[in-house]
């Protein structure tokens, strides 16, 4: 079946502008996690959905970082005035729910945001 | 504070030469440890969980093992295939629900 999914691939933006990121997780999986990934570096945890529980925002950096999951599946991370240390490869995965392993998440391929 | 620490940053292999990364970590309590692979422009891939120390998972030239405070990634007569990045992360306590991560291991197999 499909994986996971995210869009656009690439996106460049001038400093100061609003971006939005989205991804289509797995049909079916209740957990939905948003990483951010910058060069050389391990992940970052951003914030995490499961199912219609409140989202665990603690990852968010700044309150220029928002994110939402609508009707419990397609998600999208929004950088309002973006910054030059905004660029990164932002990450999104996906799995099952609350049962199984927490690790054996399934991820997309991620978005590159350069920031100008 | 959690920390999960991976290391060499990077390797260099010929093929054939058998090696360990590692990846250790200093959590309150572990309640997981991850491995993953990821390759150039592509999201990590979930290779092993391992939950107590002595544990060990194996798949195809790659084995993963864990004790109390590190986890070591034995990969046995590597191919340039298996040439990615390799990511540790760590469950830190009982309910945690998002993982730590270390920086990461580029691991490069030359023919």
């Amino acid at each position: 079946g499909a994986g996971v999914s995210q869009s656009p691939s690439n996106k460049v933006t001038e400093k100061g502008k609003d971006v939005e990121l989205r991804c289509d997780p797995i049909s079916g999986h209740t957990a939905l996690y948003w990483y951010r990934q910058s060069l050389g570096q391990g992940l970052e945890f951003l914030i995490y959905f499961q199912g219609n529980s409140a989202p665990d925002k603690s990852g968010l950096p700044s309150d220029r970082f928002s994110a939402e999951r609508t009707g419990g599946s397609v998600s999208t991370l929004t950088i309002q005035r973006t910054q030059q240390e905004d660029s990164a490869v932002y990450l999104c995965a996906s799995r099952p729910g609350t049962s199984g392993a927490l690790g054996e998440q399934y991820f997309g391929p991620g978005t590159r945001l350069t920031v100008t | 504070e959690d920390q999960v620490t991976q290391s060499p940053e990077a390797l260099r292999l010929q093929e054939g030469e058998s090696s360990s990364l590692n990846c250790s970590y200093t959590v309150s309590g572990l309640r997981g440890l991850f491995w993953y692979r990821q390759d150039p422009g592509k999201g990590p891939e979930f290779l092993f969980t391992l939950y107590s120390a002595g544990e060990e998972k194996e798949k195809e030239r790659l084995k993963a093992t864990l004790t109390k405070k590190e986890s070591f990634l034995h990969i046995t007569a590597p191919k340039p295939e298996d040439s990615a990045t390799y990511l540790c992360a760590v469950r830190p306590w009982e309910g945690a629900q998002k993982l730590v991560f270390g920086q990461g291991t580029r691991l490069t197999i030359n023919p």
